[in-house]
């Protein structure tokens, strides 16, 4: 079974913090995992995906497998920034391209 | 077309009713999903179809579900006898093969 968990649902910084939403996430085989965003009154769409492994709007993340974390991080908060973030796993060796995501994680970044 | 529409972006229903909401996913897309979007449950997925293989149903909460997708294009999901909590945002995404997703911008149901 294939299970994402983001144990934050609301995360709250200031403007020029460091931000890490965190993602565990549970599967037996070799996962791909995805961060996707959906900023106010926008559709959801692709933040970044592992296999990529670049940086994109200055936010990283990083699969650990020992830890089975994909966290996602950004050195310097900006308002902009303000979204929900969802963590998504697709099971490579199963389940086809499906995707099981987390329940989400609000991000506010305060001024 | 350019990106994955959903109609009715907005759906207010009598409970008892039964809905079709309709997914019109981008030209060449091979898959297709529907996912159920609600308040602190994150996004749950329904169905899942890919190219001409029989759908992935595991998702679907109940028999009152249903969804097809006629021509390896649009896609119809049904709730026969809606019920409150049904009420939700419901988003079909689409992707070639093993690619990322691109969302439509959902379907708002609310059940009265």
């Amino acid at each position: 079974a294939q299970r994402v968990t983001q144990p934050e649902k609301l995360l709250s910084v200031f403007k020029g913090a460091p931000v890490e939403l965190k993602c565990n996430y549970s599967y037996s085989g070799s996962p791909e995992l995805f961060w996707y965003v959906q900023y106010s009154r926008q559709r959801l769409q692709l933040l970044l995906r592992h296999i990529s492994r670049e940086s994109i709007k200055g936010f990283t993340a990083d699969l650990n497998k020992g830890e089975t974390s994909f966290h996602l991080k950004k050195p310097f908060a900006q308002e902009e920034d303000s979204a929900m973030y969802y963590c998504a796993l697709k099971g490579v060796t199963g389940g086809g391209n499906k995707l099981t995501f987390g329940t989400g994680t609000q991000l506010k970044v305060e001024l | 077309g350019a990106g994955v529409s959903q109609s009715p972006s907005n759906k207010v229903t009598e409970k008892g009713k039964d809905v079709e909401l309709r997914c019109d996913p981008i030209s060449g897309h091979t898959a297709l999903y529907w996912y159920r979007q609600s308040l602190g449950q994150g996004l749950e997925f329904l169905i899942y179809f890919q190219g001409n293989s029989a759908p992935d149903k595991s998702g679907l909460p109940s028999d009152r579900f249903s969804a097809e997708r006629t021509g390896g294009s649009v896609s119809t999901l049904t709730i026969q006898r809606t019920q409150q909590e049904d009420s939700a945002v419901y988003l079909c995404a689409s992707s070639i093969n093993t690619g990322g997703y691109t969302f439509g911008s959902g379907t708002r149901l609310t059940v009265v």
